[in-house]
């Protein structure tokens, strides 16, 4: 079993304010990496896929960024808003179409 | 809504017993998902199933099983279930196998083990 590890695991940020998480993974035989964001009591929902070393996406206000040589990404969140409050789930994805998740960051945006 | 269904949503079983778990992959997808979140774990990858083959395995028990019949839909078999099993049960599809397609996640089967 891999290792996935996203930090923090939980985050407490106030209304407006900017936040990002990480998520390091092993890089070897490494496919690409999805993000998900899940609320309480819903099923995960796709945030990104990225494949490349250096890809960005975007989506609204949030944002991620990859190095598959270090095996790291960042998921940023520009301006939370309650809305924002989730677990923050990323899972790579390796050769032979192996799926690993992190245990999440849990993000609650303070009104 | 994902469009990826469950069913049943809740079951509650004695140990020893068999279960099976129901999914219907969006329309369109052909790979279905299958995996295991236990209390304080996170989602574990289970099996992968693509046109009614088996693609990959992860970390699946040998009293378990699954299928992708015909239609498309998927069964998770469990068998001879232990308390360790009690378990959230989610199924994920995507229009192929590949690695890096986006995968569209089910509501979930909360499977509890008395």
């Amino acid at each position: 079993i891999l290792n996935v590890e996203q930090s923090p695991q939980s985050l407490h940020v106030q209304e407006g304010d900017s936040t990002n998480f990480t998520c390091s993974f092993p890089s070897s035989n490494f496919y690409a990496l999805h993000w998900y964001r899940w609320e309480t009591a819903k099923s995960p929902e796709a945030l990104f896929v990225m494949t490349l070393n250096g890809d960005e996406k975007k989506k609204g206000r949030i944002s991620a960024t990859l190095n598959t040589k270090e095996g790291y990404s960042y998921l940023y969140i520009k301006g939370s808003q309650p809305e924002d409050s989730a677990t923050y789930l990323c899972a790579p994805s390796y050769a032979g179409n192996q799926f690993y998740f992190g245990t999440g960051t849990s993000l609650t945006v303070i009104p | 809504d994902s469009g990826v269904t469950q069913t049943p949503k809740h079951l509650i079983t004695a140990t020893g017993q068999r279960v099976t778990l129901r999914c219907s992959p969006r329309s369109g997808d052909l790979s279905v998902y299958w995996y295991q979140q236990s209390l304080d774990q996170g989602l574990q990858f289970l099996i992968q199933y693509y046109n009614g083959e088996e693609r990959a395995k992860g970390n699946i028990l040998e009293r378990f099983s699954a299928q992708q019949f015909p239609d498309l839909h998927s069964e998770l078999n469990l068998s001879s279930l232990e308390l360790g099993d009690s378990a959230l049960y989610f199924c994920a599809s995507s229009p192929t196998p590949h690695p890096g397609d986006t995968q569209y996640f089910g509501p979930g089967t909360r499977l509890t083990v008395l």
